[in-house]
């Protein structure tokens, strides 16, 4: 258990839809990272968030937001959802250095119908 | 471009077959190159990280290993429940992103 939780562990919805996925980083942790790993595909960096300031962006789509709020969840928001979006979503909470090693939560499957 | 680069693929060994996984990177300003363990629709899992060529860590039957350009993970007569995809990945020089490679698929067979 790497003490970082996600939720929900799978969310089925339709194209256009909007879903948002839940993170809470381990105890301490100030960092949130978020990736998308679509099927037999790499892991992808989306966002970063660092005591609730955006802190690097990846390959994210404008249809795609996300926030890290005052207690340090972060929320990922994505919109206008496409068959393309579905994936494994995972949030990565890190220490405070710059390349503390980054502890996964165990995903949010998302299947967009 | 910074990158990170795994081989093979994918790795099929026997119960008992010791074998290497490679990791290059092309990042400059290396600051510390991390191993994780992902089992099929789980999140990866943190094993180890090197920061300095020549430094070596273990973990049961895996040993990484760091030079200057591309760490090796060495598995010494791994078992089935070695099974998984092995990943690496490295900090850009701000540290905000992390590079990871696609993987190692290694299938250890009984």
């Amino acid at each position: 258990d790497s003490g970082v939780t996600q939720t929900p562990k799978h969310l089925i919805t339709a194209t256009g839809q909007r879903v948002t996925l839940r993170c809470s980083p381990r105890s301490g942790d100030l960092s949130v990272y978020w990736y998308q790993q679509s099927l037999d595909q790499g892991l992808q960096f989306l966002i970063q968030y660092y005591n609730g300031e955006e802190r690097a962006k990846g390959n994210i789509l404008e249809r795609f937001s996300a926030q890290q709020f005052p207690d340090l969840h972060s929320e990922l928001n994505l919109s206008s959802l496409e068959l393309g979006d579905s994936a494994l979503y995972f949030c990565a909470s890190a220490g405070p250095t710059a390349s503390s090693e980054q502890y996964f939560g165990p995903g949010t499957r998302l299947t967009v119908t | 471009e910074d990158q990170v680069t795994q081989s093979p693929e994918a790795l099929r060994l026997q119960e008992g077959e010791s074998s290497s996984l490679n990791c290059s990177y092309t990042v400059s300003g290396l600051r510390g190159l991390f191993w994780y363990r992902q089992d099929p629709g789980k999140g990866p899992e943190f094993l180890f990280t090197l920061y300095s060529a020549g430094e070596e860590k273990e973990k049961e039957r895996l040993k990484a290993t760091l030079t200057k350009k591309e760490s090796f993970l060495h598995i010494t007569a791994p078992k089935p429940e070695d099974s998984a995809t092995y990943l690496c990945a490295v900090p850009t020089n701000t540290g905000n992103q992390f590079y990871f490679g696609t993987g190692t698929s290694l299938t250890v067979i009984p």
